[in-house]
Parts: structure tokens; C-alpha cells; sequence
């Protein structure tokens, strides 16, 4: 079956930088297109980024361009989010999720900005 | 950045009907927005219920449906039961990039 495991967050102080994982197994990854997307405490859903299969199309939430990276390496089956010079209200739940019409989530993984 | 907009609370009755609606600030949503709904219940990830307007997953319940809707994408329930108690989300695709709506608060009571 389809399963999106989230790794890499954690308690970061503001300025710092973080690299989140999706692990993906049960289906081809290197077929299918793959977004981030986040919610913070209470909040609603924000969508962050998508990636296309092969990586070659990546497109960014306007609020975080310049600060977030997308990646993926299909040889690991791994999504990745880079996320740089983190601000407090970047605290969030991150899911990845497919492509696929949002078909598969993650369960999430929560990042918390904090000094 | 597009605005999407939707009703911050809704309450229905047990198996009445409501419908969600999901505006954008750049003008009426179209089927090339590919409007999509999702429902999140507390502590759960959110499940995607209909996409490209009105097309169901196979796990989506057949009292929901989803359509266009004067200028708007619309989510309607017919026949609310109880669990359908949750946070509803619009998603519109924009060039590539996409937005999500605030999110509804579906109360069933």
C-alpha cells in the first residue's frame, strides 16, 4: 500500500535552517509528482511546493519563494523540503503529499521555530 | 498571491443539506482552477474528497458532491450524518502554483 513517511522536524531556533524527508514506498515515485504542503497550530492548510516526477517543474507558495527548496531523489524514493532562515510563523505540521490528485498524505511531521 | 474564500462556520442538520462555497479574489473559479475539497477531522491528516471540481475518490461518500456554482466551486451534502462533522478546505490550482481556502467549520447539530 501507499505509505508517506515525514522526517527531519523538530525544534529549530529562528535564522536556522532544516531539511525535511518524505520516505515514499508502495508505488512508483519516480511517476508521480509530489507537493508540500503545512498547517500550522490551530490553523488552516497552506500550500508550500510541488515537484514534478522527474523534478524538472517546481513551483512555490509566493509567501515562501527564496526561502524553501523542493528536491526529490528518485534513486532513494525521498522528498525533500529545504527550508532556510526560519521564521516563528513557519512553525507547522509539514505533510507531503502525491501528486496524484492529493490521493496519499503523510501523517506529518511538525517543525517548531523557537528561540 | 490569489485570496480563496470560504464560509469560516456552516451548521446543518442531521440529514439535511448544505453547501460550501470557494471564491477567488482573481474572479469566478472555472474548471481550470481544478477546484478540489478536502476534509479534516482534529488530529487527523486531511482526506481529499472530490477533485477537478466533481470527481470523487473511491472513498468519498455519495451524499458528497461538488460543482460550479455561480462564479464559484461548491461542495454540497445531502443527508449530513453526524461524522460528517469536520474542517472543510478548498484547494484552486493557479498557473502551476496552488491556494488554499481558510477552511469551514462544519458543524452538525
Amino acid at each position: 500500500q501507499v505509505q508517506l513517511v515525514e522526517s527531519g522536524g523538530g525544534v529549530v531556533q529562528p535564522g536556522r535552517s532544516l531539511r525535511l524527508s518524505c520516505a515514499a514506498s508502495g508505488f512508483t515515485f519516480s511517476s508521480y509528482g509530489m507537493h508540500w504542503v503545512r498547517q500550522a497550530p490551530g490553523k488552516g492548510l497552506e500550500w508550500v511546493a510541488i515537484i514534478w516526477y522527474d523534478g524538472n517543474n517546481k513551483y512555490y507558495a509566493d509567501s515562501l519563494k527564496g526561502r524553501f527548496t523542493i528536491s526529490r531523489d528518485n534513486s532513494k524514493d525521498t522528498l525533500y523540503l529545504q527550508m532556510n532562515s526560519l521564521r516563528v510563523e513557519d512553525t507547522a505540521v509539514y505533510y507531503c503529499v502525491r501528486r496524484s490528485y492529493f490521493d496519499h498524505w503523510g501523517q506529518g511531521t511538525l517543525v517548531t521555530v523557537s528561540s | 498571491q490569489a485570496v480563496v474564500t470560504q464560509e469560516p462556520s456552516l451548521t446543518v442538520s442531521p440529514r439535511g443539506t448544505v453547501t460550501l462555497t470557494c471564491g477567488s479574489s482573481t474572479g469566478a473559479v472555472t474548471s481550470g482552477h481544478f477546484p478540489y475539497w478536502f476534509q479534516q477531522k482534529p488530529g487527523q491528516a486531511p482526506k481529499t474528497l472530490i477533485y477537478d471540481t466533481s470527481n470523487k475518490h473511491s472513498w468519498t461518500p455519495a451524499r458528497f458532491s461538488g460543482s460550479l456554482l455561480g462564479g464559484k466551486a461548491a461542495l454540497t451534502l445531502s443527508g449530513a450524518q453526524p461524522e460528517d462533522e469536520a474542517d472543510y478546505y478548498c484547494l484552486l490550482s493557479y498557473s502551476g502554483a496552488w491556494v488554499f481556502g481558510g477552511g469551514t467549520k462544519l458543524t452538525v447539530l
